[in-house]
């Protein structure tokens, strides 16, 4: 059972808008940073989205994320194909002295 | 370019011990935080441990508190991470990865699958 919750799987059209959402609380999201991480079948991860909302160099900005509260969510607009992927949501956690992460949204374009 | 590459996985029995190495290029090495999070096979990322720039902060997660060790050599540009009392629980691809603004993950490794079995 991971400590922040997603949905364990998303899919969306080509062209589509599809939002992850990523629940926490007061110890994680709630006071901390949220990272995204965008994961390739058979590839490692690769940082897509960190303090909230920034974007590393070199991600489209059909990518954007957001937080609320205890929530925060990625949103992907203008779906592509190579958009195909797994993404995690993550945070510091301070009361487990430690970064966790969200049990992963399987997301699938049709 | 970042660069981050793992070695030292491989097959271990249960209760037996391992040292994984992450060979770290393309940056100031001893200006960032560095990670290991861990996949175990068809599941999702579990943040093992991290390492502040000189040492002197370290954090774990409790199911690896006592049994792992993460240490660095800013002098090598590598980080470590020693396992002991290895379960099959531990089976997973060990990825080493640089803080980025902050201790979180960032640039990240390939990954050494470390696979515990008799």
């Amino acid at each position: 059972q991971s400590v922040l919750t997603q949905p364990p799987s998303a899919s969306g059209t080509p062209g589509q808008r599809v939002t992850i959402s990523c629940s926490g609380s007061s110890s994680n999201i709630g006071r901390n940073f949220v990272y995204w991480y965008q994961q390739l079948p058979g590839t490692a991860p690769k940082l897509l989205i960190f303090r909230i909302d920034q974007r590393p160099s070199g991600v489209p900005d059909r990518f954007s994320g957001s937080k609320s509260g205890t929530s925060a969510s990625l949103a992907i607009s203008g779906l592509r194909s190579e958009d195909e992927a797994d993404y995690y949501c993550a945070a510091w956690d301070d009361s487990l002295s430690g970064a966790v992460f969200g049990g992963g949204t399987q997301l699938t374009v049709l | 370019e970042v660069r981050l590459v793992e070695s030292g996985g491989g097959l271990v029995q249960p209760g037996g011990s391992l040292r994984l190495s992450c060979a770290a290029s393309g940056f100031t090495f001893s200006s960032y935080w560095m990670n290991w999070v861990r996949q175990a096979p068809g599941k999702g990322l579990e943040w093992v441990a991290n390492i502040n720039q000189d040492g002197s902060e370290i954090y774990y997660v409790d199911s690896v508190n006592g049994r792992f060790t993460i240490s660095r050599d800013n002098a090598k540009n590598s980080v470590y991470l020693q396992l002991s009392s290895l379960t099959a629980e531990d089976t997973a691809v060990y990825y080493c990865a640089r803080g980025s603004d902050t201790a979180m993950p960032g640039e990240w490794g390939q990954g050494t699958l470390v696979t515990v079995s008799s």
